[in-house]
């Protein structure tokens, strides 16, 4: 079954320190699309990245980085030299693309990492 | 400015009433998504719509209604047969559909029934 598991309810740590919000997944698709989002205290969810499953690729922006390892169903999200303003909730999200039970495929968010970034 | 309006911001409603929450975008994206979010919770996904006149359940759309009349907009409709409505519900949208596109969303609607 589709699931996304983001084990770490709440992180909290000192500005400037590094942090990795933990992602797993499960699908039953080789073709799937995985998303991370930001929700800050506003309530807005802003997009980070799409990483599709045939690209295990690792990305970087900024200070932003996403590790991708299908081996362990894992898309991993680090902030290097955390800031206050990356306080927030974040979500790993999964979507297949096929087409189960006649449904025109799947969204499944996680239940999110609360960051808190003290300065 | 691009982007997506909700309105209004918080909503109060007695047990029993349906109500509806607005949801406008000007991206000129296809694809329009509406979501309720429970405290402690990811996002569930209760309707969405790739093409105007036409909308998929997700889910959890027991006890919501949509319409999708116009590309813009994209209205939710809470019913009374909705259980336990009490949410945070989030709009959003994507230049392409079947749910592998990025998603924009709105700033949403904090949804109060008593």
């Amino acid at each position: 079954a589709q699931k996304v598991t983001q084990a770490q309810t709440e992180i909290s740590v000192v500005e400037k320190e590094d942090v990795t919000l933990d992602c797993v997944y499960e699908t039953r698709d080789t073709t799937y699309y995985l998303f991370w989002y930001k929700q800050p205290p506003s309530g807005e969810l802003v997009f980070l990245i799409r990483r599709n499953s045939f690209d295990e690729q690792n990305e970087i922006s900024g200070r932003y980085s996403w590790n991708f390892q299908k081996s362990t169903s894992s898309f991993n999200f680090t902030i290097t030299a955390s800031q206050v303003v990356d306080s927030a909730v974040y979500f790993c999200a999964l979507s297949e693309s096929m087409n189960y039970g006649g449904s025109q495929g799947n969204l499944i968010f996680g239940k999110g990492t609360k960051l808190s970034v003290k300065p | 400015d691009g982007g997506i309006t909700q309105s209004p911001k918080y909503l109060f409603r007695k047990e029993g009433q349906n109500v509806t929450l607005s949801c406008e975008q000007n991206l000129n994206h296809d694809a329009m998504y509406w979501y309720r979010q429970d405290p402690g919770q990811g996002l569930r996904l209760i309707y969405y719509s790739q093409i105007v006149n036409d909308f998929q359940k997700g889910d959890i759309a027991e006890g919501y209604s949509v319409s999708r009349e116009k590309k813009e907009s994209f209205p939710l409709t809470v019913t009374s047969a909705q259980k336990n409505p009490t949410a945070f519900y989030l709009c959003a949208s994507s230049i392409g559909s079947q749910l592998i596109y990025e998603q924009y969303f709105g700033p949403g609607t904090r949804l109060t029934v008593t």
